[in-house]
């Protein structure tokens, strides 16, 4: 049964950081891997989804890293602003989404 | 493109009443579509898969007696909670794909349900 981790689970820092945030899974013949991220009492936005048979992603300030032999991935946020405040989801896909635990970032001015 | 849309967005009900939650596919046709629950705090949990013309595929664990799915089309599934109990409340999203679960899946906006 696979089963996902994000560490950690919150993290508060100042503007201009570079931050990383980490996804963990125990079975690796997934499909692919999605970062979703999600504000309060909000849906789902997508941000970035990796194929299995790519190491990496890049939208913008972010980039998402695939590691599938070792089961983790990356989410880079290069320059963080206020505005990426948010729940970050990672998401790996066997024919179905098994959701990980979430990262609660906030980033203050 | 890739539009999911959620009716309603957010509902109160009497315990014992059944809720009708809608999710449609505006602009491509979904062949499967998938339910989730949020509690407050924790991540999102898969309940049942819903294909177009078939039975949806319940989780482990949850009640298909209690969550009736519906998926009548190729843009249209239908989530309805059967006499609702206050544990039920929670935030419904639902996602479409175009085929198989290894497609990337569109969400919706969700649904928060509160019974009281």
């Amino acid at each position: 049964k696979q089963e996902v981790t994000q560490i950690p689970a919150a993290l508060s820092v100042p503007e201009g950081e570079n931050l990383v945030l980490n996804c963990s899974f125990t079975d690796s013949a997934i499909y692919n891997l999605q970062w979703f991220r999600q504000d309060p009492g909000k849906g789902l936005t997508s941000l970035l989804l990796i194929q299995s048979s790519q190491r990496e992603q890049t939208s913008g300030r972010l980039n998402a890293s695939l590691d599938k032999s070792s089961g983790r991935s990356t989410l880079y946020i290069a320059a963080s602003q206020p505005g990426d405040s948010a729940t970050y989801l990672c998401a790996t896909n066997t024919d179905k989404l098994i959701f990980g635990t979430g990262t609660r970032l906030q980033v203050f001015p | 493109g890739a539009v999911v849309s959620q009716h309603p967005s957010r509902v109160i009900c009497k315990s014992g009443t059944s809720v009708k939650i809608e999710c449609r596919s505006l602009d491509f046709q979904a062949t499967t579509m998938f339910w989730y629950r949020q509690f407050p705090k924790q991540s999102l949990m898969l309940m049942a898969t819903s294909n177009e013309g078939s039975k949806a595929t319940y989780e482990q664990g949850v009640e298909k007696d209690k969550f009736l799915i519906n998926h009548a089309s190729l843009t249209l599934s239908t989530l309805t909670v059967t006499s609702a109990h206050p544990e039920d409340s929670s935030f419904y999203i639902c996602s479409a794909g175009g085929g198989t679960g290894i497609n990337e899946q569109y969400f919706g906006p969700g649904t928060r349900l509160t019974v009281t």
